[in-house]
């Protein structure tokens, strides 16, 4: 299995200040049929299921604010929020996909400086 | 638009079974796989299997190899997971999720509210 390991486990950033988050996988999930890596990034609210922002690594989903992006390749991935706002604390999940089974990081818990 | 929603809260005892359900509406069932992904207090997700419901195919993880189940009633456009012998360790919220697309590796785009599993003596 391939193990997703996020890093920080806790992150407080101030308002309007970057978050980075970091993901490292056990093995590569960059395909070379492709060139993509089967990485996705999740936001996860209180009382709510998981909600997909990031996939093939760095395309952000229909919807998602610009301030989201990611980035990285084959083994090291990260999730960036350029500017934090107050809705943007919670947690946030990496899952690889590239093979089964689907396996997810442990969490990011991002906090208010 | 797109709504997985599962069925309600459930209580079991240990060694019991228990199956729940995910009605789907806003899209063509048989167009997407449905994957299960359960979640404890205060952990990650955890991904169970898929089920393709044109063909009914489906894949688990090995933790679940022998406990776990997934159909469909493509009549109802519903999706079910069982899970049998059920232990105190599978306390945890479970949720159906679509993926983006039947067969090949993908993300999920849409997911049901969650289904509270609480296995107690």
């Amino acid at each position: 299995d391939i193990v997703m390991t996020q890093s920080p486990d806790s992150l407080a950033v101030s308002l309007g200040e970057r978050a980075t988050i970091n993901c490292k996988s056990s093995q590569s999930v960059l395909s070379s049929s492709n060139n993509k890596n089967y990485l996705a990034w999740y936001q996860q609210k209180p009382g709510q299921p998981p909600k997909v922002l990031i996939y093939w690594a760095s395309t952000r989903e229909s919807g998602v604010p610009d301030r989201f992006s990611g980035s990285g390749s084959g083994t090291d991935f990260t999730l960036t929020i350029s500017s934090l706002q107050a809705e943007d604390v919670t947690v946030y999940y990496c899952q690889q996909y590239y093979s089964f089974p689907y396996t997810f990081g442990q969490g990011t818990k991002l906090e208010i400086k | 638009q797109v709504q997985l929603v599962q069925s309600g809260a459930e209580v079991k005892k240990p060694g019991a079974s228990v199956k729940v359900s995910c009605q789907t509406s806003g899209y063509t069932f048989t167009n997407y796989d449905i994957n299960w992904v359960r979640q404890a207090s205060g952990q990650g997700p955890e991904w169970m299997g898929w089920m393709n419901p044109n063909s009914g195919n489906t894949g688990y993880a090995q933790m679940f190899q022998g406990r776990v189940t997934l159909t469909r009633d493509t009549s109802i456009r519903t999706a079910y997971m069982e899970l049998s012998s059920l232990r105190s360790g599978d306390t945890a919220i479970y949720y159906c999720a679509r993926a983006i697309a039947a067969g090949g590796s993908n993300w999920f785009d849409s997911w049901g509210q969650g289904t509270l599993v609480t296995v107690s003596s």
